[in-house]
């Protein structure tokens, strides 16, 4: 199947600063890739689809100035968390489509995010 | 997107029984996609369900879509601790919409 990976794969931070977070297809080309955050015992909850050369499409309630998103090749898209506060400590994980016969979504090995 | 619900929120079990778990919609899905994230890990593609009716078997798990496309369910036969994980349905339109999960402990 299609391999995505993500870097870094934790992250600890200070409050106020900001992480950049990369997503990446390995071996197929992916223009749309979706950004989940998920809590400790959670379900996946949908930040926004990034869309390669144009702008992310947000949630509702997701602040697109906290999580800036860049689509800038058809293999990478980055998740920005900027000022991050300790709530925003989770689990971001990322995916990208394959168009192949089943639509079926590949996820990132996922980042821990923790921020003191 | 469409939202789906799934029941039970967790699971124990004995290794050797049974598991079931309930993924329900109050409106008509195009289809549902099941996924299993083991602790730790990060979600991975089981199955998909397209058709009225449809159930489809992988070894000892099957999944079966109901005939009105609002329910579906993913049973287990003889649980393995290597069943362990949280089992996740979604509806899939542009985006993937989860379900809540269902977190299955099984104890040898």
């Amino acid at each position: 199947g299609a391999v995505v990976s993500q870097h870094p794969s934790w992250v600890i931070c200070k409050s106020g600063t900001s992480v950049k977070i990369e997503c990446r297809s390995l071996d197929f080309q992916a223009t749309t890739m979706f950004w989940y955050r998920q809590f400790p015992k959670q379900s996946l909850m949908l930040m926004a689809t990034s869309n390669e050369g144009s702008k992310a499409t947000y949630e509702q309630g997701v602040e697109k100035d906290k999580f800036l998103i860049n689509h800038a090749s058809l293999t990478l898209s980055t998740l920005t968390v900027t000022s991050a506060h300790p709530e925003d400590s989770s689990f971001y994980i990322c995916s990208a489509r394959d168009y192949g016969p089943y639509n079926e979504q590949f996820f990132g090995p996922g980042t821990r995010l923790t921020v003191l | 997107g469409q939202q789906v619900m799934q029941i039970p929120q967790y699971q124990h079990v004995q290794e050797g029984e049974d598991f079931t778990t309930y993924c329900n919609s109050s409106t008509t899905l195009s289809n549902i996609q099941w996924y299993k994230q083991r602790p730790g890990g990060h979600p991975v593609f089981l199955i998909q369900l397209v058709k009225s009716g449809e159930v489809k078997k992988q070894k000892r798990l099957t999944f079966q879509f109901g005939e009105a496309k609002k329910n579906s369910s993913l049973h287990i036969t003889a649980t393995q601790t290597t069943d362990v994980g949280t089992y996740f349905c979604a509806s899939s339109g542009y985006a993937l919409n989860f379900g809540k999960g269902t977190s299955l402990l099984v104890t040898p």
